[in-house]
Order: C-alpha cells, then structure tokens, then sequence
C-alpha cells in the first residue's frame, strides 16, 4: 500500500516570490509520482510527472520538482510565482507495476498576495 | 486534445432518490476513473474500468456502482442516496498504454443530497 502526505494545507505567498510545495510518499515498491492542478471551478491538470531517469522534472507554467529517493519527496518548487497561480495542488503517486491507480494527498491551496 | 465531459456541473437531489452521474471521454482511452473529492480529504477512487464491461473497485465503493457499456462511457450510479454521499465528483480517463499514464479529468459534478 501506499500514501501521500501533503503537510501544508494553505501557502500563502507574496506574487513574484518562490515557492515550494512538500509532498512526501510512503510506499514498499516504486512508484510513479505526479503532481497535478485545479483552477477554481474546473478539473485537474497534469502539471508534471516522474517515472524514471532525472530527478529533477520540469512541468507546464515554470513549475519543477524534484524526485528524492532517500527522503521519499517529491517537493514542487517554482521561482517566482503569479496571480494565475493561484490554484490548489494535489501530489499523487502509483505503482510502477500491476494497475493505474492513484492515490492522491489531500492537497495544498496556493493563494498568492498581490 | 482530450476532452472530459460530465453531464452536470450541479445537481441537487433527495435522499433516497436513484442518482445517475454520467461522463463520456472522446480519445478511446481504455481506463476511466471515478473519484469524489471533499475539502481535506483529497480525492479519493470509488471504481474504476479497464475495459468495457469491467470495472474494479476502488477505495471507497460503499453505496455506488458503475456501468461500463461502451469505450467512451462510464456512468456512476448511487442506488439510494445519502446526505454523506454530497460532494464534488470527479471522472478521469487516460489511454492505459502504460503505467504512469496521465489522467486526464472533467470538470466535476457538484451533487448536494437533502
């Protein structure tokens, strides 16, 4: 079995400056680790993902995150970030092998101050 | 690109009352996937199929069922519906090449049980 443990609920950040986002996993096999986007009043979205090779993954918008074996991490970082990035952001990971589901974290709410 | 649609955006009914939530996807994807999603919780998998006809139980299956009778189709079905059953739905397709598929999603159903 595995989980996905999204500490932070809410960040608040000033527009223009970084931001990182923690996700953490725990799981006895690999995994596959994504991280995905909701805009107010819509679906997600694929912001990135990892299956294998570089650790460090760049997304859509300027986000990227970084795959950390040892610290069993997956923290999403953007160096400055914009009103439209105001969103809220779900961590997930799979198995790399038998089906596709995801399990997902229970989300962070990005707000950005003008 | 792929597109989701879910029949409803809203929907308000009783308790008691026999609920139909349908969403169809136009790239001939083999999986789709239910989920529903409550603040603090995340999303969670009630069922999902990997092919017409099948369908595998998620995590939280409890009071819900699904149909599968074409590709392009899967309906969630809540026989008697609840007021813990009010929440946002959320229906994802991805094309089951392989694992670590992106799943793409709809726009949500916003069911509200009196």
């Amino acid at each position: 079995a595995q989980s996905v443990t999204q500490l932070d609920s809410q960040v608040p950040v000033f527009e223009e400056a970084p931001v990182e986002l923690r996700c953490n996993y725990s799981s006895s096999v690999s995994v596959y680790l994504f991280w995905y986007v909701q805009y107010p009043n819509q679906g997600l979205q694929l912001l990135l993902k990892y299956l294998s090779g570089s650790t460090l993954v760049k997304g859509i918008n300027g986000f990227e995150a970084e795959f950390n074996k040892s610290q069993t991490s997956f923290h999403l970082r953007k160096p400055s970030v914009h009103i439209s990035d105001t969103a809220e952001y779900f961590c997930a990971a799979s198995s790399n092998f038998g089906n596709e589901k995801l399990t997902f974290g229970t989300g962070t709410r990005l707000t950005i101050i003008p | 690109d792929v597109k989701v649609t879910q029949s409803s955006r809203y929907l308000v009914k009783r308790t008691g009352e026999k609920v139909f939530l349908e969403c169809v996807q136009d790239m001939d994807h083999e999986n789709m996937f239910w989920y529903r999603q409550d603040p603090g919780l995340g999303l969670r998998l009630i069922y999902f199929s990997y092919d017409v006809k099948m369908k595998e139980k998620g995590d939280i299956p409890e009071g819900y069922s699904v149909s599968r009778e074409k590709k392009e189709r899967f309906s969630l079905i809540l026989e008697s519906a609840s007021t813990n059953q009010t929440s946002m739905y959320l229906c994802a397709s991805s094309p089951g090449t392989s694992l670590g598929d992106t799943q793409y999603f709809g726009p949500g159903t916003r069911l509200t049980v009196l």
